[in-house]
């Protein structure tokens, strides 16, 4: 990946179990954005978070943000077997191109 | 609500040949990007419109060029096409200065033969 790496490339739980992916980035941005890609689709806008925000969620979704580390996290609560799929961050600058990470292969056992 | 819309979804090509891939943006969004993704890979940023004028420009091979039309639609060309040019080609739009959501169309899966 041009920009960072995400931890971990690939995780496996059981359905209702708790996902958590780590993302970090190298440059300083204006936000950081989580997209999921089912296998060779589109991708599709979870959660958008500023860079003077620490915190966020959306519905089964928690996304933090640490600047001083350039890391991100995104927590899927209670996952279903839907929520399978590849989950990539991307950072960018205001207004600016989107840099990606390498993205989590996320697989939710029923 | 409208979404991206990409044409054609697939593309098959030879070597050496060329392609033309269509993005429509979200209506009244007047910022389009471009992504390739090579299998098993995360996206690549290759460039970028505001307001019909090129923006930023990313790792975009210099046989591929692209541009933005009076109605916002944009269009990448790709000439002398290679193996390595093999991939998903993602546009996404957004709405300069009011969003920083970027939304992705469907992609168009370009295969070189």
């Amino acid at each position: 990946s041009q920009q960072g790496e995400e931890d971990p490339q690939a995780l496996s739980i059981q359905e209702g179990e708790n996902a958590t992916m780590n993302c970090s980035y190298k440059t300083s941005i204006n936000n950081l954005q989580w997209y999921r890609q089912n296998s060779g689709r589109g991708l599709v806008h979870l959660i958008l978070i500023r860079s003077n925000e620490r915190e966020k969620h959306s519905g089964r979704l928690r996304v933090t943000l640490d600047t001083s580390k350039k890391s991100s996290s995104l927590l899927i609560t209670a996952s279903r077997a839907a929520d399978t799929a590849s989950y990539f961050c991307a950072s960018a600058a205001y207004g600016n191109k989107l840099v990606f990470g390498a993205g989590t292969i996320l697989r939710v056992k029923s | 609500a409208a979404g991206v819309i990409q044409s054609p979804r697939h593309l098959i090509k030879e070597k050496r040949e060329t392609a033309t891939l269509k993005c429509y943006p979200i209506p009244r969004h007047d910022t389009v990007y471009w992504y390739q993704q090579g299998p098993g890979q995360d996206p690549q940023f290759l460039i970028s419109f505001y307001e019909k004028m090129q923006s930023d420009k990313g790792s975009i091979p210099d046989r591929f060029s692209a541009q933005q039309f009076s109605d916002y639609h944009s269009e990448l060309n790709m000439s002398s096409l290679e193996l390595g040019d093999s991939a998903l080609y993602f546009c996404a739009s957004s709405l300069y200065l009011r969003t920083d959501t970027q939304y992705f169309g469907p992609g168009t899966r370009l295969t070189v033969l």
